[in-house]
């Protein structure tokens, strides 16, 4: 079965702090990776996707995300954090004919 | 390019009434998505479709929802009647998916309250 887990509901960094969430997939066929933002009040906006080839993954506004096939895991980071971070990040898993998603982070940026 | 577009953005009904949101993929995107958000979780996919023949309708509670997708463009969806637990924010995406590697498109989404 497909699946998607993100640990850590919440994550609060401080200001420039590295950002780092955590996204672990399951999947029985090669799996295609996606994060998503979503700011309060609006729609899922895609950050980055992994597909195929290189498995660092760069995406908008710094952040990037690197594709570990021997630790199923897709984890999002940021070297140095914004207040304008501060939203909510969902891990999406695709390679079947539907998307699944993670429960979702909420990174709090602390000035 | 227009993005996806939906409507209303917020809505307030009481229980037992009925409500139908309204959404407008991307032009030339064949699937299109409905997924349900309850505050502080991840979308659930409630239907899917690919042109106008539903895909996936395995979450849909079929008793009090519907949704269709005429001409395989816009798409409605219909909770007839609501009850208080679907109170969610209902977004509407849409993709050209060739296999899984094409991101999905989200409208903002229609808030609803059931009171």
């Amino acid at each position: 079965a497909q699946s998607v887990t993100q640990l850590g509901s919440h994550v609060s960094v401080s200001e420039g702090a590295l950002v780092l969430l955590r996204c672990n997939y399951s999947s029985s066929v090669p799996p295609y990776l996606f994060w998503y933002v979503q700011y309060p009040n609006q729609g899922l906006q895609l950050l980055l996707k992994y597909t195929t080839g290189a498995t660092l993954v760069k995406g908008i506004n710094g952040f990037e995300a690197e594709f570990k096939k021997s630790e199923t895991s897709f984890h999002l980071t940021k070297p140095s954090a914004h207040m304008s971070d501060a939203a909510e990040y969902f891990c999406a898993l695709g390679g079947t004919y539907k998307y699944i998603f993670g429960t979702g982070t909420r990174l709090k940026v602390l000035a | 390019e227009a993005g996806v577009a939906q409507s209303p953005r917020y809505k307030i009904i009481e229980k037992r009434q009925s409500v139908a949101f309204w959404c407008n993929p991307i032009s030339g995107h064949a699937t299109l998505y409905w997924y349900q958000q309850i505050l502080g979780q991840g979308p659930k996919l409630l239907i899917q479709f690919q042109n106008n023949g539903v895909v996936d309708d395995s979450q849909l509670p079929k008793d009090r929802f519907s949704a269709e997708r005429l001409k395989g463009v816009d798409s409605t969806l219909k909770i007839q009647p609501a009850k208080l637990e679907d109170s969610a924010v209902y977004l509407c995406a849409s993709s050209g998916w060739t296999g899984g590697n094409t991101e999905a498109f989200f409208g903002q989404g229609t808030r609803l309250t059931v009171v």
